[in-house]
């Protein structure tokens, strides 16, 4: 099936650790996105790679840290988790950075991170 | 500087009702706008989408018109399910900026 998916759907850890999610998509496109839905369902974009280059960078805290190997791969790793990183994080991808403005993005499902 | 308003949630209809979900936005320039899905779970599903002024959007018995004088794109559907129940949001990308701005999600209820 073509389409975004990633790993692991959901993730419970401890203050203090440090995690990675993975997204893959299959689509063929060049330009993939982090997104962070809080507890509201506030989406809110973190981080966008075009043909593995980053080109936006909200203020996202430094513990942050993308990751694009290949531009079919976004990664997202985060240092020293606290539990305000408790969310939905959705990776998505566009055929471009200007026709995701025409033919929209593509979710994965995402994954539910829990701090505790 | 660029934002989307969508009215608040949540909203609750019997099935066989008419839907209207608003949404207004600010932008500079041109923007494409858009209506997402997410249903209980799951990711974001493109629901519809205009590009320029006066285009209308149709998907699943949902339309959208993009509204330039008014700066809205408000989503209707005629006749509501239960499998409707979601959350909607509506969305907007300025001119070539790669950037996907969100309203605050509008959460619907279809009772049968």
């Amino acid at each position: 099936d073509t389409a975004v998916s990633q790993t692991p759907k959901y993730l419970v850890t401890q203050m203090g650790n440090d995690k990675s999610i993975k997204c893959e998509q299959n689509l063929g496109h060049d330009t993939m996105y982090w997104y962070k839905q809080d507890s509201k369902k506030f989406l809110k974009i973190m981080f966008s790679y075009n043909n593995k280059e980053l080109i936006i960078n909200e203020t996202v805290p430094n513990r942050f840290s993308p990751k694009s190997p290949d531009k079919a791969h976004l990664n997202l790793h985060i240092n020293s988790l606290e539990l305000g990183d408790s969310a939905v994080y959705f990776c998505a991808s566009s055929q471009d950075v200007a026709l995701g403005g025409v033919y929209g993005y593509t979710f994965g499902s995402g994954t539910r991170l829990t701090v505790v | 500087g660029n934002s989307v308003t969508q009215m608040e949630g949540p909203v609750t209809l019997s099935e066989e009702a008419f839907l209207t979900i608003n949404c207004t936005y600010t932008a500079t320039g041109y923007p494409s706008l858009f209506w997402y899905v997410q249903y209980p779970g799951e990711g974001l599903q493109l629901l519809l989408k205009a590009t320029k002024a006066d285009d209308k959007g149709s998907n699943k018995g949902f339309e959208a018109t993009y509204r330039k004088e008014t700066t809205s794109f408000h989503l209707e559907k005629g006749s509501v399910q239960v499998s409707d129940s979601a959350v909607y949001f509506c969305a907007l990308t300025p001119s070539n900026t790669g950037k996907l701005i969100f309203g605050q999600g509008t959460t619907l209820q279809v009772k049968p």
